[in-house]
């Protein structure tokens, strides 16, 4: 089954300390995956894609096939990191983990 | 790219009534899709349409909705008889594999 899991609603850090967000997923094809935030009530915005391998506002992710993972990380979190963070594997069609909820206070 | 706009960003409607969600302009992609979002809850995926048909559709998309493409830009789900458990944020996307999805954002629908 195609699956995505994101197992933490929430992650609250404070501004500067280190974050990660868990994703694992469930596929047996070759994976294609993605991560997308979503502000305060705004629209899903493509955050980063894995074959890109690229960093956005600071965050990386790696695929570890080995691990199923997918995990992103940022070495200093900021205030306005604050939002929802979605994983999302691409099949035919984008299938979204469940969120998480990153709070980073000052 | 330019956006993907939606409209209107609110609507709330009575239980029962039909609902026209509607995705504009869109540029010349094939690829569209239908997302939803209650509130406090994951994105959930409700149908995708490729080639002015509907290519996948999921348990969610029952008898009660409707795509089209009536002009070829404009992009509409229809609700026919809303229920309460309808309400929802709805995305629509445009998109393939490698680009990654661009979202609408978003119509909040309300159903009382």
């Amino acid at each position: 089954a195609q699956r995505v899991t994101q197992p933490e609603k929430l992650l609250s850090v404070f501004k500067g300390a280190p974050v990660e967000l868990k994703c694992n997923y469930s596929y047996s094809g070759s994976p294609e995956l993605f991560w997308y935030v979503q502000y305060s009530r705004q629209r899903l915005q493509l955050l980063l894609r894995h074959i890109s391998r690229e960093s956005i506002k600071g965050f990386t992710a790696d695929l570890n096939k080995g691990e199923t993972s997918f995990h992103l990380k940022k070495p200093f979190a900021q205030e306005e990191d604050s939002a929802m963070y979605y994983c999302a594997l691409y099949t035919d069609k984008l299938i979204f983990g469940t969120g998480t909820r990153l709070q980073v206070f000052p | 790219e330019p956006e993907v706009t939606q409209t209107p960003s609110h609507q709330v409607t009575q239980m029962g009534q039909e609902v026209i969600l509607r995705c504009v302009p869109i540029s010349n992609h094939l690829y569209f899709y239908w997302y939803r979002q209650i509130l406090g809850q994951k994105v959930e995926f409700l149908v995708s349409f490729y080639n002015n048909e509907i290519s996948e559709k999921s348990e969610i998309f029952d008898d009660q909705f409707s795509v089209e493409r009536p002009d070829g830009s404009n992009f509409t789900l229809k609700i026919r008889s809303t229920k309460l458990e309808d309400s929802a944020m709805y995305f629509c996307a445009r998109g393939g594999q490698d680009s990654g999805y661009t979202f609408g954002s978003g119509t909040r629908l309300t159903v009382v």
